[in-house]
C-alpha cells in the first residue's frame, strides 16, 4: 500500500522561510503524480494552495510556491505570516486512478 | 459563485447506512469529476471516492470498496455517497470537492459530520 509522507510538524519564525515536503514510502514523487497542496485551519474546509506541482490557485499569495525537490514534492512559504499557522496537506494522484493524501504537517509560526 | 453544500450526515449505529448528498451550484456540474474526502476528528484528510462527469466511471479507496457507492444526478446538480456497514472508526466529516483537470480539488464543501456510535 502506497503511503504519502509529510513532516508531522514544523515551526517557522515570522518572516522566515519554510519548506514542507511530500514523499512516497517507496519511490520518488514526480510531476506525473500531479502533487497538490491544501491549507486547513481548525473547523474549516481545506483551501487549495498549489496544484500540478507548482501552479498557484486563484487568490493565493505568491509567498506560497510548489516544486519538486529531489525525490519529493515541496511547498515553500517565503516570508511566513502569523495566519499561515495551519495544517498543510499534500495529495498525489496514483496511476491506478486513486488519490492518496499525506498525513499533513502542522505548521507553527512563532 | 461556485458552491458545494453537503447534507445527510448524522448519528448512525455501527453496521448502519446513510446517504450523503452534495448540492452544487455556480458551475456546470455535468462537466466535472467529483470527489468525496473524509476527515476523522483530529486526524488527516483521506480520499474516499471519485466519479467522472457522466457517472460512468468510479474509483474507491480500498478501505471503502464494496461498502460505499458514489453516484450523481446531473439533472439535479447533486452528488451522492451511499455508505453501508459503517464502522465506529469511520466517524468523520465527509467533504465533497470538485475535481479539476488534471488531478486537483477545488473548491471544497464545508462538510457533513457522520458519527458512528451505539
Amino acid at each position: 500500500q502506497t503511503v504519502v509522507t509529510q513532516e508531522p510538524s514544523f515551526s517557522v519564525s515570522p518572516g522566515g522561510t519554510v519548506t514542507l515536503t511530500c514523499g512516497l514510502s517507496s519511490g520518488s514523487v514526480s510531476t506525473s503524480y500531479y502533487p497538490s497542496w491544501y491549507q486547513q485551519t481548525p473547523g474549516q474546509a481545506p483551501r487549495t494552495l498549489i496544484y500540478s506541482t507548482n501552479a498557484r490557485s486563484s487568490g493565493v499569495p505568491d509567498r506560497f510556491s510548489g516544486s519538486i525537490l529531489g525525490n519529493k514534492a515541496a511547498l515553500t512559504i517565503t516570508g511566513a505570516q502569523a495566519d499561515d499557522e495551519s495544517d498543510y496537506y499534500c495529495v498525489l494522484y496514483m496511476s491506478s486512478g486513486i488519490w492518496v493524501f499525506g498525513g499533513g504537517t502542522k505548521l507553527t509560526v512563532l | 459563485e461556485v458552491q458545494l453544500v453537503e447534507s445527510g450526515g448524522g448519528l448512525v449505529q455501527p453496521g448502519g447506512s446513510l446517504r450523503l448528498s452534495c448540492a452544487a451550484s455556480g458551475f456546470t456540474f455535468s462537466s466535472y469529476w467529483m470527489h468525496w474526502v473524509r476527515q476523522a476528528p483530529g486526524k488527516g484528510l483521506v480520499w474516499v471516492s471519485r466519479i467522472n462527469s457522466d457517472g460512468s466511471s468510479t474509483n474507491y479507496a480500498d478501505s471503502v470498496k464494496g461498502r460505499f457507492t458514489i453516484s450523481r444526478d446531473n439533472a439535479k446538480n447533486t452528488l451522492y455517497l451511499q455508505i453501508n456497514s459503517l464502522r465506529a472508526e469511520e466517524t468523520a466529516v465527509y467533504y465533497c470537492a470538485r475535481g479539476v483537470s488534471p488531478a486537483w480539488f477545488d473548491p471544497w464543501g464545508q462538510g457533513t459530520l457522520v458519527t458512528v456510535s451505539s
